[in-house]
């Protein structure tokens, strides 16, 4: 049984590029949370996509935007990068109505902004 | 603005001991509290949780002590191993929010 799968595992850009990063959510899992995770720090919530649509976001500028296609995978789109934006970035899924108890996390995209 | 706050940031215990970590917060409205950990290279992985109605909850060699007077937590490691020695996280689930609040995490290094 696959867990959550995200792509790519590692990552270099420029300071003012676009990225993209992709998740594959857990089979059986609807419910799709990104958090970012610097280092040393613990993960903060991005945003949640359920049904297609966020439904509910942290305090992440809009230049961090996402989308869920109707597979349940999903994609964190950042704008404009900065260097403040390197970070491991997590992706969670979990069936719709078991909150944290059903989180699964992936490993992780680490994005580094040179 | 910090709503989790884990002491303390690295803990060097010897195998065999016990190790004790804190976490305290501020917000009522979180209604879980899970404990995470999380080795190099990977993601968080789920340890132990609690709901705030329950004072303690053991699962193996691992408590969660619960106190919603004081709006404090805590994980026991009972017989702490070399194979514990990993990033530890709490958490606090805002049902409402739909989202974790994560404090900032212990370095846990246990001695062989």
């Amino acid at each position: 049984d696959a867990g959550v799968t995200q792509s790519p595992t590692h990552l270099i850009k420029t300071r003012g590029q676009q990225v993209t990063l992709r998740c594959s959510p857990k089979s059986g899992h609807d419910t799709v949370s990104w958090y970012q995770q610097a280092l040393g720090q613990g993960p903060q919530f991005i945003f949640q996509y359920y049904e297609e649509e966020e439904r509910q976001r942290g305090n992440f500028p809009d230049r961090f935007s996402g989308h869920q296609f109707p597979n349940y995978s999903s994609e964190l789109n950042v704008n404009a990068l900065l260097l403040g934006d390197s970070a491991l970035y997590l992706c969670a899924s979990s069936p719709e109505g078991q909150g944290s108890y059903g989180y699964t996390f992936g490993s992780g995209t680490r994005l580094t902004v040179v | 603005q910090q709503q989790v706050k884990q002491s303390p940031q690295s803990l060097i215990v010897q195998k065999g001991g016990i190790s004790i970590i804190n976490c305290a917060y501020e917000n009522t409205a979180f209604d879980y509290f899970p404990w995470y950990q999380q080795f190099p290279g990977k993601g968080p992985a789920l340890l132990i949780a609690i709901r705030p109605d329950v004072s303690e909850k053991k699962e193996g060699r691992f408590t969660i002590s619960f106190n919603k007077s004081a709006k404090q937590f805590s994980l026991h490691i009972m017989d702490s191993q070399p194979g514990d020695s990993a990033t530890y996280f709490c958490a606090a689930f805002s049902g409402s929010a739909r989202q974790l609040t994560f404090g900032s995490g212990t370095q846990l290094t246990v001695l062989p």
